[in-house]
């Protein structure tokens, strides 16, 4: 079992929608990770918390350290925000040390 | 401020040869760390640099090595490249002190293609 899980693995949804993505994970973390990956490469870092809630215009984080679970809200979603959305985790013994979900394919049709 | 600048951003090699890849992180951060990216494995942790020192490793081989210069640029070597090798190699920097670390900024990455 990897020690980060993301779901769903793809995700389609017509523009507007509410979407979500979960992150679960098994290791002591000092911060959790969301990035987003355009075609061609590129990652963007959008949040980095280690407790509680962040807001970033459309997105939102969340994330539980007692249930080792954080999800990633994106409201009024956009097709400009197809991408794949990865979790991450630094784990206690290295803060750069990162550990990566397998990312979530999102797809919005206009 | 100019972001994290990776080069080269593309280049092909064939098996048995070397490969250096450089990293020139922000203005003002002083870690480095690097990532594998492949269709089947993800992304996955090289190891990290700070002040000239590696502070992290992942799990690769020791063909996979690297360094950071006193102007906190990196520089990360592939040695005797194989097949798998070919991926996408992306280098984040980061401020970090004594009262913890900041968002990690991405560079654009170098596509290695080993052929």
């Amino acid at each position: 079992k990897n020690e980060v899980e993301q779901s769903p693995q793809n995700l389609t949804a017509q523009e507007g929608e509410f979407i979500t993505i979960n992150c679960s994970y098994s290791v002591g973390i000092s911060a959790l990770h969301w990035l987003q990956q355009h075609p061609g490469g590129g990652i963007v870092s959008l949040f980095m918390l280690s407790s509680g809630k962040k807001k970033h215009g459309r997105l939102i984080a969340t994330i539980n350290i007692q249930e080792k679970h954080s999800s990633l809200h994106i409201t009024a979603s956009h097709p400009r925000d197809s991408a794949v959305y990865i979790c991450a985790v630094s784990n206690s013994q290295g803060a750069q040390k990162l550990v990566f979900g397998q990312g979530t394919r999102l797809t919005i049709n206009p | 401020k100019a972001g994290v600048t990776q080069t080269p951003r593309y280049l092909i090699k064939t098996r048995g040869q070397q490969v250096t890849l450089s990293c020139s992180p922000i203005s003002g951060h002083r870690s480095v760390s690097w990532y594998q990216q492949t269709p089947g494995q993800g992304l996955q942790f090289l190891f990290e640099y700070f002040s000239e020192t590696q502070r992290n490793k992942g799990n690769f081989p020791g063909r996979f090595s690297g360094r950071q210069f006193s102007n906190s640029r990196s520089e990360m070597n592939v040695s005797t490249l194989e097949l798998g090798d070919s991926a996408l190699y992306l280098c984040a920097s980061r401020w970090r002190g004594a009262r913890g670390t900041g968002e990690l900024f991405f560079g654009e990455g170098s596509r290695l293609t080993v052929l």
